[in-house]
């Protein structure tokens, strides 16, 4: 069965440090992968997808994410981390595009100044 | 910039009431999803929707579900007799064409007493 494990709960990182949100997927084919943001009392924003072609994808507020197939993996990462990047960050994998969509438990972030 | 809208956006129902959540998916969409996030857990797959049908549903989705597009822009959830475990954030969803990423609405959280 498909499965998405985050395995940071929380994350607490100083503005302006580099960040990086582990994702590790189960399943049997090459995926869907995408990143979704979560802020408080809002839904949920896509970051970025994996579909196919080059392994390392970059989506919207200056984030990037990896693919590698051989630790089946899908890091998030971005090099600078401003306050306003304090959030929920979900991991979520497709079986095919369109289907539904198996999300993490979600790594909550936190900022400190 | 179009986006998937949800009302309302707080419920309060008392057991064994029927309820029924409303989105609008954004306009030229075509497949239409429900997830939900109990307090503290992850986001779940209830259901899709694609050309009047369900196409695919999880096993939270039992016979006290059922999803109706009942005109050209809404898309609901009704959830029959609310049980104190339907206690949850209900996240409506759109996408363009299958493999298209998905959108997110705010949400409706719904409240069981």
């Amino acid at each position: 069965a498909q499965s998405v494990t985050q395995p940071d709960i929380h994350i607490t990182v100083s503005e302006g440090a580099s960040l990086e949100l582990r994702c590790n997927y189960s399943y049997g084919a090459t995926p869907y992968l995408f990143w979704y943001v979560q802020s408080p009392g809002q839904g949920l924003q896509l970051l970025l997808k994996y579909f196919s072609g080059d392994t390392l994808v970059q989506g919207i507020k200056g984030f990037e994410a990896e693919f590698k197939r051989s630790q089946s993996s899908f890091n998030l990462r971005k090099p600078s981390v401003h306050w306003s990047d304090a959030a929920e960050y979900f991991c979520a994998v497709g079986a095919k595009a369109g289907t539904a969509l198996i999300f993490g438990k979600g790594t909550t972030l936190s900022v400190s100044s | 910039e179009p986006e998937v809208t949800q009302t309302p956006s707080h419920q309060v129902t008392q057991m064994g009431q029927e309820v029924i959540l409303r989105c609008v998916p954004i306009s030229n969409h075509l497949y239409f999803y429900w997830y939900r996030q109990i307090l503290g857990q992850k986001v779940e797959f209830l259901v899709s929707f694609y050309n009047n049908e369900i196409s695919e549903k999880s096993e939270i989705f039992d016979d006290q579900f059922s999803v109706e597009r009942p005109d050209g822009s809404n898309f609901t959830l009704k959830i029959r007799s609310t049980k104190l475990e339907d206690s949850a954030m209900y996240f409506c969803a759109s996408s363009e064409v299958q493999g298209g990423e998905q959108y997110f609405g705010p949400g409706t959280r719904l409240t069981v007493t």
